[in-house]
């Protein structure tokens, strides 16, 4: 079995601070882990993904997370927020083998001028 | 510039209809997969498909029906069986593996809307 928890389900922060969006994961066995980006009516794009290999992983526009066995979490995390990171971000899991992946609820980031 | 081209972007049904969404790829991946997505509900799982002619159901899929006639094409209807269709719905697919290495590749939806 698996399932993923999006700690929060809005995030505002100020331009050039940092963000984190917080996710964490439940799984049987060794997870595979994605982290995706929604704009408004659009669909998704895959930030970056964790399939156990190093456990910090970087992606797109500046992101990255760190995969955390003993605390079941993959943060994402970004240093200096912009204002094109306003958007809805997906944390999501599946296992090997598995064709289903499974969704968190999403985290809404509010970027203040 | 290959991708999922999803057609229409908007649609309208009225009570009693069916309607069928369109999911067309060129990356010559073999899965397809269609979602729908609810405010604060994340993404559920209607159908997937592995291989032409041939197809799962998902989580949801009561009150829908799909067919894979061709690996580029996996288009959704949405029956009158449906009761509350009104949703964004996503088509994807992944290339060749498995998708916990690959990800998958999304379409940019289509919102369909009953009234």
């Amino acid at each position: 079995a698996q399932s993923v928890t999006q700690l929060d389900s809005h995030v505002s922060v100020s331009e050039g601070t940092p963000v984190l969006l917080r996710c964490n994961y439940s799984s049987s066995y060794s997870p595979s882990l994605f982290w995706y980006v929604q704009h408004p009516n659009k669909g998704l794009q895959l930030l970056l993904k964790y399939t156990s290999a190093a456990t910090l992983v970087k992606g797109i526009n500046g992101f990255e997370a760190e995969f955390k066995k003993s605390e079941t979490s993959f943060h994402l995390t970004k240093p200096s927020a912009h204002m094109s990171d306003a958007a809805e971000y997906f944390c999501v899991v599946t296992l090997f083998g598995n064709e289903k992946l499974t969704f968190g609820t999403g985290t809404r980031l509010t970027i203040i001028p | 510039d290959g991708g999922i081209t999803q057609s229409p972007k908007y649609l309208f049904r009225k009570e009693g209809q069916n309607v069928t969404l369109s999911c067309e790829q060129n990356l010559n991946h073999d899965a397809m997969y269609w979602y729908r997505q609810d405010p604060g509900q994340g993404l559920r799982l209607i159908y997937y498909s592995q291989i032409v002619n041939d197809f799962q159901k998902g989580d949801i899929a009561e009150g829908y029906s799909v067919s894979r006639e061709k690996k580029e094409s996996f288009p959704l209807t949405v029956t009158s069986a449906q009761k509350n269709p009104t949703a964004f719905y996503l088509c994807a697919s992944r290339p060749p593996g498995q998708g916990n290495i690959h990800g998958y590749t999304f379409g940019s939806g289509t919102r369909l809307t009953v009234v």
